[in-house]
């Protein structure tokens, strides 16, 4: 079945950096969101993306819908000990109607 | 108020019984899905429902089976339950077809299976 390749798996940072993740694939996307899923709960999404090239922002966090439709990547800056969590990719493939394909998470810890 | 209520929260059961999961929404959506979640994290969708209508089916065995008694709720029931059914599983919910964008997810059923 179709894959996306969500990196990296895992990231450790000190409060205040900033983070870095993307998902990347070889088939074309028509649409990505970016979720942030925290223990115990269901996944909440961050920001959706539609077009080639759109760059999103949500507050500290930004989202970019790469120009080939093959990627996108997710920017967190100034990192605060709240966005520990698990950040997943979606994506929807171009001309289907059909599934939302997840990454494998990125797993996000801040220390203090 | 919950938009969007799973029970039971954790499942725990023996190889071979059969058991259901329920899920409500409160939000008016019009579709409701199921989506698995396994060990690793990796997240698949399972069904999709679009007002009591089957939209999604995905290449689930056919012991695992979606009830929609009416749009506000999708109900999942499992047969001879097996040790890789150990999961858990999501509902979610979005006003139409597709529109993930506005989906809503619950806080997810724990099952285990021994």
């Amino acid at each position: 079945g179709q894959q996306l390749n969500q990196s990296p798996q895992s990231m450790f940072i000190q409060e205040g950096e900033d983070v870095s993740m993307n998902c990347t694939s070889s088939s074309i996307f028509n649409t990505w969101l970016w979720y942030k899923q925290d223990p115990g709960e269901g996944p909440v999404l961050l920001i959706a993306l539609y077009k080639a090239g759109e760059l999103t922002s949500n507050g500290r966090l930004t989202a970019q819908f790469g120009i080939t439709r093959k990627d996108s990547f997710l920017n967190i800056s100034a990192s605060i000990p709240s966005d520990v969590g698990i950040y997943f990719c979606a994506g929807l493939l171009g001309g289907s109607q059909g599934n939302l394909i997840f990454g494998k998470g990125t797993k996000l810890s801040v220390k203090p | 108020d919950t938009a969007v209520s799973q029970t039971p929260k954790y499942l725990v059961t023996q190889m071979g019984n059969d058991k259901s999961i329920k899920c409500e929404q409160n939000l008016g959506h019009d579709t409701m899905y199921w989506y698995k979640q396994d060990s690793k994290k990796f997240l698949k969708i399972m069904f999709s429902y679009n007002n009591k209508e089957l939209i999604i089916n995905e290449t689930v065995p056919n012991r695992f089976s979606p009830k929609s008694p009416d749009k506000a709720h999708l109900n999942l029931h499992i047969n001879s339950l097996e040790l890789g059914d150990s999961a858990v599983y999501f509902c979610a919910s979005s006003p139409g077809t597709y529109s993930y964008n506005e989906q809503f997810f619950g806080p997810g059923t724990r099952l285990t299976v021994l």
